[in-house]
């Protein structure tokens, strides 16, 4: 079974700090993404990554950065947090290597708060 | 613009019966669709998919229908079982390459009583 773990379930953060999400997954899967769900907005993508040191924008990824230096693991930054930040972040990864239709399998999410 | 819209934020059913969860999208270039189902305080899990050549996949208690002139599908659970209580996202995306993104619907949240 794939493991996509968050390092945190819960995080309480000031504004202004650089917050740090780590993910890791054991698959060796080579696309990595990060999402952040909020009530009635379902999951939004903010980064991806289809490979080692390559990232992509997703749909929303102002006031964060991204960070895969190595295959099984992606950090999410937020470079200066604000409380609107404040949501359920989720981590997901997929292989790349078959061009067969493949699930993303997520993590089980951080709740971060930002006050 | 929402290219994946799931127009029921709530759905009850009663313990036994049939569940139907709809979902329709925008995006023509969409050929590969998933249900998501979430617990709360949990990661979403991968329930069921259907790529664009097929217009019915089963999987136990769980069917997903494509109809893709509609741009709808659905999902269907039956028998309904009260574990079955969760949200269930549907998502879509564009195609089968590298780090295929995908677009997710807002959610219905399905509650099964007994």
């Amino acid at each position: 079974d794939v493991k996509v773990t968050q390092s945190s379930r819960y995080l309480v953060k000031r504004t202004g700090e650089k917050v740090f999400l780590e993910c890791v997954q054991d698959m060796d899967h080579e696309n990595m993404f990060w999402y952040r769900q909020d009530p009635g907005l379902g999951l939004r993508l903010i980064y991806f990554s289809y490979d080692v040191k390559m990232k992509e924008k997703g749909d929303i990824p102002e006031g964060y950065s991204v960070s895969r230096e190595k295959k099984e693991r992606f950090s999410l930054i937020l470079e200066s947090a604000s409380t609107n930040q404040t949501s359920m972040y989720l981590c997901a990864s997929r292989t790349g290597f078959s061009y067969s239709n493949q699930p993303q399998h997520f993590g089980d999410g951080t709740r971060l708060s930002i006050l | 613009d929402q290219q994946v819209k799931q127009n029921s934020p709530s759905l009850s059913v009663q313990e036994g019966r049939i569940s139907i969860l709809n979902c329709d999208y925008t995006n023509s270039m969409f050929d590969y669709f998933l249900w998501y189902k979430k617990y709360p305080a949990e990661g979403p899990t991968f329930l069921i998919s259907i790529s664009s050549i097929k217009d019915k996949n089963e999987d136990g208690r769980f069917t997903v229908f494509l109809n893709k002139s509609a741009k709808h599908l659905s999902l269907h659970i039956v028998p309904s079982q009260p574990g079955d209580s969760a949200v269930y996202f549907c998502a879509a995306s564009p195609n089968t390459g590298t780090a295929s993104k995908l677009t997710f619907g807002t959610g219905t949240r399905l509650q099964v009583t007994l």
